[in-house]
């Protein structure tokens, strides 16, 4: 079982709608991340928290600590939040990154 | 503007050849990773460098070498040894050697053995 688990693993969803994409972890972290990955392949960070929620423009992150799970909003969704969102951990007092295999997301117009 | 630069953005290279991959950052950030991406697998860690001079494998060294001869550059060399090199590679860096705060991403090398 991979220390990082995303659901959806593919997501289809029409212009307008409200997005969820979730994130459960089993280990201890010092912050986790959000991170969006466009078909060229580049890796921008959305967010990092290690607790509460943020929000971004039409983005939102929450972390629920005690139960070890995130979840990445997007409201009003628009073809070009289409990409492959991937969220990661940073586990114990060090700087590298666990990364869960990523959800596919395409919005249609 | 501060950021990350791979090249090449796509590389080919014949069986048997070693290739270096280049990674420089302009963001004065002390720690720097090579991760591997396969279809349908989250990000491996290859090698990390917390300082110059020093570095560590990370899950998954074996066929990959490094170096950090200078703080903002650490290329990798992908060698012969590499039984299935064909893969996207990212390079990132961070500020701090402790802690995940801070973290920047490439654009990637997309590597193919032909």
């Amino acid at each position: 079982k991979n220390e990082v688990e995303q659901s959806p693993q593919n997501l289809t969803a029409q212009e307008g709608e409200f997005i969820t994409i979730n994130c459960s972890y089993s280990v201890g972290i010092s912050a986790l991340h959000w991170l969006q990955q466009h078909p060229g392949g580049g890796i921008v960070s959305l967010f990092m928290l290690s607790s509460g929620k943020k929000k971004h423009g039409r983005l939102i992150a929450t972390i629920n600590i005690q139960e070890k799970h995130s979840s990445l909003h997007i409201t009003a969704s628009h073809p070009r939040d289409s990409a492959v969102y991937i969220c990661a951990v940073g586990s114990g007092a060090t700087n590298k990154l666990i990364f869960g295999t990523g959800t596919l997301l395409a919005v249609q117009p | 503007d501060g950021g990350i630069t791979q090249s090449p953005k796509y590389l080919f290279r014949k069986e048997g050849q070693n290739v270096t991959l280049s990674c420089e950052q302009n963001l004065n950030h002390d720690a720097m990773y090579w991760y591997r991406q396969d279809p349908g697998q989250g990000l491996r860690l290859i090698y990390y460098s917390q300082i110059v001079n020093d570095f560590q494998k990370g899950d998954i060294a074996e066929g990959y070498s490094v170096s950090r001869e200078k703080k903002e550059s650490f290329p990798l060399t992908v060698t012969s040894a590499q039984k299935n090199p064909t893969a996207f590679y990212l390079c990132a860096s961070s500020p701090d050697r402790v802690s995940s705060y801070g973290y920047t991403f490439g654009s990637g090398t997309r590597l193919t053995v032909v």
